[in-house]
């Protein structure tokens, strides 16, 4: 398997503009979370899903986040409008929980607001 | 909630030295914890786990961890550093019934001189 595959890698966009960034979850695992890594407040998780569910989105800062899983393999995570103070480093991770598996992250999206 | 407390935003070592990189954690029930490593760039790896059983937990790179329940702590620790160990450490720890939600700690950078 190749691992959690995240696209774009990189993202430059002007504040305003509408981001989607991508995440494909490693095939059989069931749990997919998106999380924020900025040097002020380190890894936040943002939203994690379970068996396509969300479960908890309380880490979403505002309502211009949403993140979706139209099935069982991927995830998008969009920000409508976008905002400076929304430049950082995104990742999403996928696990069996259920099989006690860790999580394994992709290779983040860096997104700069511009 | 859940929380992790890494002390130490960064910790120097001269290689062949032992390291120890610390980690304290605060959780309602039994704690699952994690030891994950980022290198520039990149994003988070496995590095170890424990789960439940023997209080030391051995992982990739000779990397190993002890679990002590009474100090609530899972520091890292390798009995001699490499350069290529530097890097970032993160702490991580869940409870069974949260779905694999990984809580983070701070992180930890890692520093090994010749």
């Amino acid at each position: 398997d190749a691992g959690v595959i995240q696209s774009p890698r990189h993202e430059v966009t002007e504040m305003g503009q509408e981001v989607t960034l991508r995440c494909k979850l490693i095939s059989g695992h069931n749990s997919l979370f998106w999380y924020r890594q900025t040097m002020m407040r380190g890894l936040e998780l943002l939203i994690y899903f379970n068996n396509n569910v969300p479960i908890d989105d309380s880490g979403m800062p505002e309502d211009r986040f949403s993140a979706k899983m139209p099935n069982a393999s991927f995830s998008t995570l969009k920000i409508q409008p976008s905002e400076p103070r929304d430049s950082a480093v995104y990742f999403c991770a996928s696990s069996a929980w259920d099989r006690n598996t860790e999580a394994f992250f992709g290779q983040g999206t860096r997104l700069t607001v511009v | 909630a859940q929380s992790v407390a890494q002390p130490e935003d960064q910790v120097n070592v001269a290689e062949g030295n032992p390291l120890t990189v610390k980690c304290t954690y605060s959780v309602s029930g039994n704690p699952y914890l994690f030891w994950y490593v980022q290198y520039p760039n990149r994003g988070l790896q496995f590095l170890l786990k424990y789960i439940t059983g023997d209080n030391l937990v051995k992982g990739s790179y000779g990397f190993e961890a002890e679990f002590n329940k009474s100090q609530t702590s899972f520091h890292l620790k390798k009995p001699s550093a490499l350069v290529s160990d530097s890097a970032l450490y993160f702490c991580a720890v869940t409870i069974y019934n949260q779905g694999g939600k990984l809580i983070f700690g701070q992180g930890t950078e890692l520093s090994v001189k010749p």
